[in-house]
């Protein structure tokens, strides 16, 4: 069985500073690996995805997320913080063999940018 | 279209009526996914289609809830005899192996 851990369901940053959200993963085979951020009231958008390629994945608005194998972790980092980063962001774990390959979420982060 | 298209993209409904959640997702991907959010909650799974194979249902939560995908494109999300705790955001999503998923913008689904 697959599962996906989000460390701290709130975390807060001043705008400029480091962006560190944390996400651990439990998966039998290595995984497809995925970071979505969710604006109120809005659907998911595709932050960025690891695929097996490079473990250093870019995506979009300056965020990265680094493969670790060994620590079982994908968090997501970004430089220096905007106010415009201020959503929910989910981690989402995919098998890539076995009859489950059902998306599954971590509970998610609400990130705060305080000025 | 460009996206993955949901409708409606609000519903309320009484207790007790069934209802049907429609999903356009983008053209050729072949694999499909129900997801419902409640307000506050994650991303609770619900069913997954890919191409021709037997879709995974091990997410529905009671036999109230079906859905099918029509030609390997449109799927719908049907709910009977609705209940008040079936109140949240119905979210669909399309994609292809190996790449990254495309949520639509979901269904609020309000059960007075």
């Amino acid at each position: 069985a697959q599962s996906v851990t989000q460390l701290g369901s709130h975390v807060s940053v001043s705008e400029g500073a480091l962006v560190l959200l944390r996400c651990n993963y439990s998966s039998s085979v290595p995984p497809y690996l995925f970071w979505y951020v969710q604006y109120p009231n809005q659907g998911l958008q595709l932050l960025l995805k690891y695929t097996s390629a490079a473990t250093l994945v870019k995506g979009i608005n300056g965020f990265e997320a680094e493969f670790k194998k060994s620590e079982t972790s994908f968090h997501l980092t970004k430089p220096s913080a905007h106010m415009s980063d201020a959503a929910e962001y989910f981690c989402a774990v995919r098998s890539t063999s076995g009859s489950a390959r059902q998306l599954t979420f971590g509970s998610g982060t609400q990130l705060t940018v305080l000025p | 279209g460009a996206g993955v298209s949901q409708s409606p993209s609000n519903k309320v409904t009484e207790k007790g009526k069934d209802v049907e959640l429609r999903c356009d997702p983008i053209s050729g991907h072949t694999a499909l996914y129900w997801y419902r959010q409640s307000l506050g909650q994650g991303l609770e799974f619900l069913i997954y289609f890919q191409g021709n194979s037997a879709p995974d249902k091990s997410g529905l939560p009671s036999d109230r809830f079906s859905a099918e995908r029509t030609g390997g494109s449109v799927s719908t999300l049907t709910i009977q005899r609705t209940q008040q705790e079936d109140s949240a955001v119905y979210l669909c999503a399309s994609g292809r192996e190996g790449e990254g998923y495309t949520f639509g913008s979901g269904t609020r689904l309000t059960v007075v």
